[in-house]
């Protein structure tokens, strides 16, 4: 079945340095999402992204999506507190009637 | 306005017994989902609905058995309850379809077997 990974498990920064997470998957998607999780809280949806090369910004956020559609990547820049968290990336493949497989998270510790 | 509600938010059984979660949302969305989370924070889906027909039913043991009486409800009862079922079970919604947005998830049921 299709395998989603992400890197690192667990960062842990200081308030101010950024931070990045990779989202590798073993087979070209249709589009891929990320989802934040805070401690004992639940998943809630961040972006979506479907063209191949596209980067898209939230604030502090920045988003990929790979030119092949395999990767993706979330940048952090000046890392806060509230950016505290598990960050989960959700991949779609074609003709999977919106079946999301999500990866296996990075999980972001920030102190002041 | 809750948009995607699990009752109950804790449960704590013991082995071999029946358990039930509930699960509405309010979005309008088409298509239900259970979601299995485990102590290492893995998500893994367990069940899709799409107006009230299964569509997705990944490897899970036939003690677990959704049921949704209509397209805003989706319920998932547990038979014989063992220790490895221990773990938190999220309810989500979408819209139908791919590239129509995200999963609105519920805040979780912490299952504990003891």
């Amino acid at each position: 079945g299709q395998q989603v990974m992400q890197i690192p498990q667990y960062q842990h920064v200081q308030e101010g340095e950024d931070f990045t997470t990779y989202c590798n998957s073993s087979t070209t998607l249709s589009n891929i999402q990320w989802y934040k999780q805070r401690p004992g809280g639940h998943p809630v949806f961040l972006i979506q992204l479907v063209k191949s090369g596209e980067v898209k910004k939230q604030k502090r956020l920045t988003f990929q999506f790979g030119e092949a559609k395999k990767n993706s990547s979330l940048h952090i820049t000046a890392t806060q507190t509230t950016d505290v968290g598990t960050y989960f990336c959700a991949a779609a493949n074609t003709g999977t009637a919106s079946k999301l497989t999500f990866g296996t998270g990075t999980r972001l510790q920030v102190t002041l | 306005d809750t948009a995607v509600s699990q009752t109950p938010k804790y449960l704590v059984t013991q082995m071999g017994n029946d358990k039930s979660i509930k699960c509405e949302q309010n979005l309008g969305h088409d298509t239900m989902y259970w979601y299995k989370q485990d102590s290492k924070k893995f998500l893994k889906i367990m069940f899709s609905y799409n107006n009230k027909e299964l569509i997705i039913n990944e490897t899970v043991p036939n003690r677990f058995s959704p049921k949704s009486p209509d397209k805003a409800h989706l319920n998932l009862h547990i038979n014989s309850l063992e220790l490895g079922d221990s773990a938190v079970y999220f309810c989500a919604s979408s819209p139908w379809g791919q590239g129509h947005g995200g999963y609105t998830f519920g805040s979780g049921t912490r299952l504990t077997v003891v």
